[in-house]
């Protein structure tokens, strides 16, 4: 069966530091890949979405980048992190194809000090 | 731009059947019904998808109205374990993105 790794769980960084969230997928070859932001009390945000290596498609301007090294990994980076770059950050994966559901991670939960 | 209405609340008791309602009287030929569910602190959880036939799967049933205009997540003997915020969503089948709204809260109770 597929599953989807996301670490680290949580994190704590000042303001303009660098970073990094790392997400893996196993069981499943070619998915479509996705970066996903909840801020405190609103809806989740896609914010990166991916259907191959090295294929990335932004849907907001923003401070973070993201960026797809191999067929099943998926990093979410920043060079400086703002204070607005707090949140909760999911990843998720989906099949290829019309329809697929896509399925998440458990989630990095990221504070800026 | 909401497409989906669902209840704020809901209670249910534990062993029965919940019945979830969603109403999406805007919805286009290629668009999907998707639920999830997700529990506090945790990432969202798929649940089911249709897109216009009813669809069962080990975890609920999902039954679309003939116009698609609403469906209903059943989940068919609610634990406590699925106290929860349930999301109706609807995407089109071009699209990557999931809107996720503000759900049901479903409190299932001993």
């Amino acid at each position: 069966s597929q599953t989807i790794h996301q670490w680290p769980a949580t994190l704590v960084q000042p303001v303009g530091s660098p970073l990094s969230l790392e997400c893996t997928v196993e069981g499943t070859s070619n998915p479509n890949l996705y970066w996903y932001r909840q801020a405190a009390g609103r809806g989740l945000q896609l914010l990166f979405y991916s259907v191959g290596i090295g294929q990335i498609s932004s849907e907001v301007p923003q401070n973070l980048s993201a960026s797809r090294p191999q067929d099943r990994q998926f990093i979410l980076s920043s060079k400086k992190l703002l204070l607005s770059d707090s949140g909760f950050y999911l990843c998720a994966w989906s099949v290829r194809g019309v329809g697929q559901p896509q399925h998440f991670g458990d989630g990095t939960r990221l504070s800026i000090l | 731009d909401a497409k989906t209405t669902q209840p704020t609340s809901m209670d249910c008791a534990e062993g029965r059947a919940a019945n979830l309602p969603c109403n999406h009287s805007t919805i286009s030929g290629n668009e999907y019904v998707y639920w999830y569910r997700q529990i506090h602190s945790q990432g969202p959880q798929y649940i089911i998808h249709g897109l216009k036939n009813n669809e069962t799967n080990e975890m609920a049933s999902l039954i679309i109205t003939e116009d698609r205009k609403s469906s209903t997540l059943i989940l068919p003997h609610a634990t406590l374990r699925d106290t929860a915020v349930y999301y109706c969503i609807v995407r089109p089948s071009n699209d990557y993105k999931l809107s996720f709204g503000a759900g049901t809260t479903v409190t299932v109770r001993a």
